[in-house]
């Protein structure tokens, strides 16, 4: 079993729709990190969050460090959201979750 | 734009060639890092540099040579690789090393095709 396990792997959705992608862990973390990889190949950092709830336009992230949880939700989705998210914790090192990809048809 | 250059973007290389990618951050960070991604699986950690200095090495093969010869640059030169090498690789920096909760940086990525 993976250390970071994220759910779904795949989400197809219409634009508009409010998006949940969820992260759990199994290890001690300092952080939880979210990030964002386009087609092209390149990997944005989106919330870097060790309690509670960030907010980013149309993006929030969650995390609950009792229950081991994180969430990133999009509101009113679009196509441009297309991408395949991903979770990663830090400890002593960076552990990556296999991503989710997401695509939001117009 | 994150503030990481890498090239070349695309790279397709037979298995008896030798190139290298090369890896370039001017946001003063001090720890780099070398990526593999293949399809469908998390991303691998290959090399970690701290002050110019490798702290890390995840158990890759030795046709895969790190180089950084100094905090803004980091290079991976390629011998002898296998088309099961095929992947994008990812340079990325942060301020510190990574587990220290630190934003990490990430280039644009470099796809290697090895025929």
């Amino acid at each position: 079993k993976n250390e970071v396990e994220q759910s779904p792997q795949n989400l197809t959705a219409q634009e508009g729709e409010f998006i949940t992608i969820n992260c759990s862990y199994s290890v001690g973390i300092s952080a939880l990190h979210w990030l964002q990889q386009h087609p092209g190949g390149g990997i944005v950092s989106l919330f870097m969050l060790s309690s509670g709830k960030k907010k980013h336009g149309r993006l929030i992230a969650t995390i609950n460090i009792q229950e081991k949880h994180s969430s990133l939700h999009i509101t009113a989705s679009h196509p441009r959201d297309s991408a395949v998210y991903i979770c990663a914790v830090s400890n002593y090192q960076l552990i990556w979750g296999a991503g989710t990809k997401l695509i939001i048809k117009p | 734009e994150t503030g990481v250059t890498q090239t070349p973007r695309h790279l397709v290389m037979g298995m008896t060639n030798k190139k290298s990618l090369k890896c370039e951050q001017h946001l003063g960070h001090n720890a780099m890092y070398w990526y593999k991604q293949s399809a469908k699986k998390p991303l691998e950690l290959m090399f970690v540099y701290n002050f110019k200095e490798q702290t890390e090495n995840n158990s890759v093969p030795s046709r895969f040579s790190p180089e950084c010869p100094n905090s803004s640059h980091l290079f991976l030169h390629l011998h002898t690789l296998q088309p099961e090498d095929s992947a994008l690789y990812l340079c990325a920096s942060s301020q510190a090393v990574q587990g220290s909760g630190n934003t990490i940086y990430f280039g644009e990525g470099s796809w290697l095709t090895v025929v």
